[in-house]
């Protein structure tokens, strides 16, 4: 079993809909979430950081953590075609520790 | 966000040669800054964990003779392949976490060798 487990999709959505990307995690020790848009060819680009169980809101973007469940979500509100890439969610224990990542999902908004 | 910067982005040489990757932190200074290597459609393989002032911590399966790192200074890491050949082409990643432990990665530097 893979300490941290994503859909590696590919997800297909309609221009603004509401997209849920999720993922699940085998060690409680994790302690921050992180989330990463990739384009093609491109690194990643860091979404969302979150620490405490429960929401964090940026703009079109959610990121909810349940600690309990050992489950994170990332929600994208009003989809958009510039949204179409692979998200990436990672995982540390804390502070310099390196990040353990999901298999990340495709994404593409049909416009 | 920060800003991570890797150079060059990308970059294509002979079998036999040896090729530099440079990652700075533009904007903080990194104690730690970490190597990935990414396969077209899969996820980031972290390779070595670079440490500014001491030896890189190399992930299982890793070639420390063969991926050489260095970090030289607080806002610079490098990266260097070694003798290099096809099967080491790949999409070379570095990343450095800011005092807040949010981690940027740099854009990437793709590496042909022929």
């Amino acid at each position: 079993q893979k300490e941290v487990e994503q859909d590696p999709g590919p997800l297909s959505v309609p221009e603004g809909a509401i997209v849920s990307l999720n993922c699940t995690y085998s060690n409680s020790a994790f302690q921050y979430f992180m989330w990463y848009r990739q384009y093609s060819r491109k690194g990643p680009e860091l979404l969302m950081y979150t620490y405490s169980s429960g929401n964090k809101e940026d703009g079109r973007f959610t990121a909810q953590v349940d600690k309990s469940s050992k489950y994170i979500s990332l929600f994208i509100r009003d989809s958009q075609p510039s949204d179409s890439a692979t998200y990436l969610c990672a995982m540390n224990f804390g502070g310099n520790e390196k990040l353990t990542f999901g298999t990340g999902t495709r994404l593409t908004i049909i416009p | 966000g920060a800003v991570v910067s890797q150079h060059p982005s990308w970059v294509i040489c002979k079998s036999g040669t040896s090729v530099k990757i440079e990652c700075r932190s533009l904007d903080f200074q990194a104690t730690t800054m970490f190597w990935y290597r990414q396969f077209p459609k899969q996820s980031l393989m972290l390779m070595a964990t670079s440490n500014e002032g001491s030896k890189a911590t190399y992930e299982q399966g890793v070639e420390k003779d063969k991926f050489l790192i260095n970090h030289a200074s607080l806002t610079l890491s490098t990266l260097t392949v070694t003798s290099a050949h096809p099967e080491d082409s790949s999409f070379y990643i570095c990343s450095a976490p800011q005092r807040s432990g949010e981690l940027f990665f740099g854009e990437g530097s793709r590496l042909t060798v022929l």
